[in-house]
């Protein structure tokens, strides 16, 4: 059963802690991006992996930080200097051969008490 | 000027007629675009892609670009009430295999 995972599905968190979300892939896909989304908003690119140990910042990477040692996993941890971390989290992934399609994980939704 | 721009809806249609989303973006060398289908509290699908001027169909789905006035749509044909969601535009813009997504626009089908 091939896909992308991602959990916990619900996070809560208090302020000045740090947390990390899990996305798991076994779709063999070499390159991985998480993304943020507030409601009513569109996609925004925190961080993106296109191969192992190597990953860039995307236009809101401020607050966050990730890692990226085995092809298959690219958590992200949201830290405490992150101001405004309540939000829906999705993780992509996409195969490196050909083609620029990415494909979603469930997404964390992750709300700060 | 926002890179990828939708007008955020909501789109009203009846059941059984064509909705029409569109998108249109600012980088004039931007090569790839695709359609995502976003329920209420759940992540993005993909609809469509398409790299080509011109129309692409898939079902009840028809993705139109025209790259010299920088727009992209998508139809949809025979609209269900299962197709009431958010459609996200996604553009590959500049390097590194990223993507630039509209705010979206929901769509409402009403029986």
């Amino acid at each position: 059963d091939g896909g992308i995972t991602q959990s916990p599905k619900y996070l809560f968190r208090k302020e000045g802690q740090n947390v990390t979300l899990s996305c798991e892939q076994n779709l063999n896909h070499d390159a991985m991006y998480w993304y943020r989304q507030d409601p009513g908003q569109g996609l925004r690119l925190i961080y993106y992996s296109q191969i192992v140990n190597d990953f860039q910042k995307g236009d809101i990477a401020e607050g966050y930080s990730v890692s990226r040692e085995k092809k298959e996993s690219f958590p992200l941890t949201v830290t405490s200097a992150q101001k405004n971390p309540t939000a829906f989290y999705l993780c992509a992934s996409r195969a490196d051969r050909g083609t620029d399609t990415q494909y979603f994980g469930p997404g964390t939704r992750l709300t700060v008490l | 000027q926002k890179e990828v721009e939708q007008n955020s809806g909501p789109l009203s249609v009846p059941e059984g007629a064509i909705a029409s989303l569109n998108c249109t973006y600012s980088d004039r060398v931007s090569q790839s675009f695709f359609w995502y289908r976003q329920y209420s509290g759940k992540s993005p699908e993909l609809i469509m892609s398409i790299y080509s001027n011109g129309d692409k169909e898939d079902g009840r789905f028809t993705a139109q670009l025209n790259k010299a006035s920088q727009y992209v749509s998508l139809l949809i044909r025979d609209s269900q009430p299962s197709d009431s969601a958010t459609y996200l535009c996604a553009v590959r813009t500049g390097g590194g295999n990223k993507l630039t997504f509209g705010t979206g626009t929901q769509l409402k089908v009403e029986l």
